[in-house]
Order: C-alpha cells, then sequence, then structure tokens
C-alpha cells in the first residue's frame, strides 16, 4: 500500500547546478501538489498539477523553476541555477479526484540543501 | 487575502496535562478546515478535517477541533496529552468545491515532558 513516494529524499546541489525532485502519487491519484517548508515555516503551496496539465501555479516562482506531471511516470519538479534560498524541504501532495473533499496525503520530502 | 494564523510557536506540556492549540484563518467563501501532524522525521499527517456539518470534528489519537464561524477559529483540542504526541501540528484551510491548494499556519510545535 504504496503512499506518495518522493525521491530522492535528500539532494545536495552546488549554486549554479540543477535540481530534479520526483514525485509518484499515490495509486489511483491524477491529482499533485508541491509545496515548499522554509526552515522554522510552515508549507507554501507552490503548484497543482493534473495529468499534463498546469492547474494553478500560483505559488511558483517566476524564474528557474518548473514542473510537469506526464502522462506516464513521476512528477517532477525542476530548480534550475539553484541558490542558497532554494534549500529547504520540498514537500509533494497526491489527491484522487477533482473534489476539495478528498483530502491530500503526503509524501516523506525532499531536502534541498545548496552549498 | 487567504491566511491561517497559528498562535504559538512552541508549546511545552507535562504529560496528562490538557492541550488547546489556537488557528484563526482569513479565507473568502466557505472553507474546507484540517490539522495535519508531523512527527519528527516523518511526513505529514492528517489528524482530522472539517468539510461541513458538526462543527466539532473528532479525529485520530483522541484530538478533536472545533470549527467557530463567527471566530473564524479552528482551534485543536485533546484533554490528555502523551510524551508520543511530540510533533510540529500545522492548520490548514482550503476552499470548498474542486480540489485546490492548501493554505498552512506557520506550525506550532509541542514539546511533552515525561
Amino acid at each position: 500500500n504504496a503512499g506518495v513516494m518522493q525521491n530522492p529524499r535528500h539532494l545536495v546541489r552546488r549554486r549554479g547546478q540543477e535540481a530534479r525532485l520526483r514525485c509518484s502519487p499515490m495509486k489511483g491519484h491524477s491529482h499533485v501538489y508541491w509545496y515548499r517548508q522554509l526552515p522554522e515555516e510552515g508549507l507554501k503551496f507552490m503548484v497543482y498539477l493534473q495529468k499534463e496539465n498546469i492547474i494553478d501555479e500560483s505559488g511558483m516562482p517566476k524564474e528557474r523553476f518548473s514542473a510537469e506531471f506526464p502522462k506516464e511516470g513521476p512528477s517532477i519538479l525542476r530548480i534550475q541555477q539553484v541558490v542558497r534560498g532554494d534549500s529547504a524541504a520540498y514537500f509533494c501532495a497526491s489527491s484522487p479526484g477533482g473534489n476539495s473533499n478528498q483530502p491530500q496525503h503526503f509524501g516523506d520530502g525532499t531536502r534541498l540543501s545548496i552549498l | 487575502a487567504q491566511s491561517v494564523s497559528q498562535h504559538n510557536h512552541h508549546v511545552i506540556l507535562s504529560e496528562a496535562a490538557s492541550l488547546e492549540l489556537g488557528c484563526n484563518y482569513s479565507y473568502g467563501g466557505t472553507v474546507n478546515l484540517f490539522w495535519y501532524v508531523q512527527y519528527p522525521g516523518q511526513h505529514l499527517q492528517l489528524l482530522l478535517k472539517y468539510f461541513s456539518g458538526d462543527p466539532l470534528v473528532k479525529g485520530i489519537k483522541g484530538f478533536e477541533a472545533e470549527f467557530i464561524k463567527s471566530k473564524f477559529s479552528f482551534n485543536l483540542r485533546k484533554p490528555s496529552v502523551q510524551w508520543s504526541d511530540t510533533a510540529e501540528y500545522f492548520c490548514a484551510v482550503s476552499r470548498t468545491g474542486s480540489a485546490s491548494k492548501i493554505i498552512f499556519g506557520s506550525g506550532t510545535r509541542l514539546s511533552i515532558r515525561p
């Protein structure tokens, strides 16, 4: 009974490199959400995707960040040219459908550290 | 603007003490309300949720929360805490209807002295 799977659990990058974070939703879930948690802060919404579509990207930084959820395979959050301020925990959540009554289930997160 | 405020950043209690964590929200329209818990090193887990109906909601592990619409509040309570309740607790809100983002509070760290 696999939950939301995120990998890697920990990712270390140097400034200027690219970071790719992966998220496989729970079986049967077609909606994926990405959140970022900075140290000592709550989770902040980044982007909401369905298969092959971005539904809401109001929380995504305008530059360097992108997300996709292809027809096959996991959702990917991509950060280009990383900077120190990108260091955070990135959490993915999934839900089965388009009704807000269906709670989001969270993965264990990816902790990104920028050297 | 949509926001969730959790009044206590860090709460320290002894075992068997009663717990109440405050949460207020600012959100236009009807809302769904949640409390999530994050145990050390683990992912967020849903403690309880309010969608509609009885404003007193019971969740897992003896937790409950009361939605007071007039006060825009959704405080979390537990009559007698245990050491294993040590965790970070997040209040959250989303709009009703179609699926959407969740707005989280900044969290309350709960430490229980054995």
